[in-house]
């Protein structure tokens, strides 16, 4: 059973479009998070979520918003997207510190 | 489609001790492998990867991982552990053009 799932694994887009990625975890944790893997396949934590309420969003624009219905899901909505966000995009969830991670989303801004 | 499997969910060893962590994954052809470490209380750093040439591949901490592409595998060892390398580690794949396929993660616990 996949324990976090996450859709689509592919999506392209033009410039300006609004796009959506999901998450879901059926492990029971707690926290979930998405990740930004940059150029340099550095993993970057954009935001974290604990029962529902945002406890990490780093440095990130507005345009990125994390949307939890309920503790098994964390979706992502990208607002008027740019060529700059063309990246991959990982969900996670946690139980303390081991992180479980869904198999990514490759975006491409066009 | 890729897979990586990491042999051990917990290792605990003593400072000084001598650390091996196993990866193997599988995939058909050309794959670039990655090992990540998480801090307690941080986000995923890359450790180390490995793109072509050298198979043995150096990085940073004093860590360093061997990719035998026969046997599939991507371990990674460290030869005097101390007690600051405690943390998550991951090791992933990249095959082709996909997003990258992390394993499960390695909790290495240190004790003095």
């Amino acid at each position: 059973d996949t324990a976090v799932s996450q859709t689509p694994k592919y999506l392209v887009t033009q410039m300006g479009n609004d796009k959506s990625i999901k998450c879901e975890q059926n492990l029971g944790h707690d926290t979930m998070y998405w990740y930004k893997q940059d150029s340099k396949k550095f993993l970057k934590i954009m935001f974290s979520y604990n029962n529902k309420e945002l406890i990490i969003n780093e440095t990130v624009p507005n345009r990125f918003s994390p949307k939890s219905p309920d503790k098994a899901h964390l979706n992502l909505h990208i607002n008027s997207l740019e060529l700059g966000d063309s990246a991959v995009y990982f969900c996670a969830s946690s139980l303390r510190e081991k992180l479980f991670f869904g198999s990514g989303t490759q975006l491409s801004v066009l | 489609a890729q897979s990586v499997s990491q042999h051990n969910h917990h290792v605990i060893l003593s400072e000084a001790a001598s650390l091996e962590l196993g990866c193997n994954y599988s995939y058909g052809g050309t794959v670039n492998l990655f090992w990540y470490v998480q801090y307690p209380g941080q986000h995923l750093q890359l450790l180390l990867k490995y793109f072509s040439g050298d198979p043995l591949v150096k990085g940073i901490k004093g860590f360093e991982a061997e990719f035998i592409k026969s046997k599939f595998s991507f371990n990674l060892r460290k030869p005097s552990v101390q007690w600051s390398d405690t943390a998550e580690y991951f090791c992933a794949v990249r095959g082709g053009n996909t997003p990258l396929v992390f394993g499960k993660g390695t909790r290495l616990s240190v004790i003095a």
